[in-house]
């Protein structure tokens, strides 16, 4: 199963745009890229999925370069809300596999 | 339409004891999963379940955890005995087809706390 690696945490002021990166350097041919938020007391929310290239959702822009070792989540113009942990489980082998999240906070 | 319901919300036990939790998925919803998310960490998949039928348990601790699904909706995860370590997080998540198995939908989980 592919590893990821995230940034512990990052801060970003209300109104921005926030790219969120992950690493994920062993990335099967068969994996997908998911990203999940997840806010305390709550169990992880699905946000946007993708293969390669580019996929925009209502919610969020993902976006995966041609070796597929990382993406990132745009997030266009973030709320107090946005406040939460990001994950982004590969999907592979019928598993996702999460790792230990970037912790998002959103200042006002 | 309803979410994946579980129940307790909350549940503290001593060591050494044994602990049930209950699992209800989205409706129509085949896959059922049991993850644990101990404090700081991402969740951790236990045990998938495909109807009433095990995919995948290896990474659920056999000697005191144990699982079912029995009419292939609901599902109860329980530990005995309970260990410290044990103490986490325990969520129920479902997804719905084959080719959508990355989007699941997770409960609330019940927060377990072995003293």
């Amino acid at each position: 199963l592919a590893k990821t690696t995230q940034p512990i945490s990052m801060d970003s002021y209300e109104g921005q745009e926030v790219n969120i990166t992950c690493s994920h350097n062993n990335i099967a041919t068969n994996d997908y890229i998911t990203w999940y938020q997840q806010f305390p007391s709550q169990g992880p929310r699905f946000i946007i999925q993708g293969y390669k290239t580019k996929v925009t959702n209502e919610v969020a822009s993902l976006f995966i370069p041609a070796d597929r070792k990382s993406s990132t989540l745009s997030l266009p113009r973030v709320s107090l809300s946005d406040t939460a942990v990001y994950y982004c489980p590969v999907y592979g082998n019928n598993r996702l596999a999460f790792g230990k999240g970037n912790q998002v906070v959103v200042i006002p | 339409e309803a979410g994946v319901a579980q129940s307790p919300r909350y549940k503290i036990i001593e060591k050494r004891q044994s602990v049930a939790f209950w699992c209800n998925p989205i409706s129509g919803h085949a896959t059922l999963y049991w993850y644990q998310q101990i404090l700081g960490q991402g969740p951790k998949l236990l045990i998938q379940f495909q109807n009433n039928g095990v995919v995948d348990d290896s990474q659920l601790p056999k000697d005191r955890f144990s699982a079912e699904r029995l009419k292939g909706v609901d599902s109860t995860l329980k530990i005995q005995p309970a260990k410290l370590e044990d103490s986490a997080v325990y969520l129920c998540a479902s997804s719905l087809t084959d080719y959508t198995h990355y989007e699941q939908y997770f409960g609330p989980g019940t927060r377990l706390t072995v003293t």
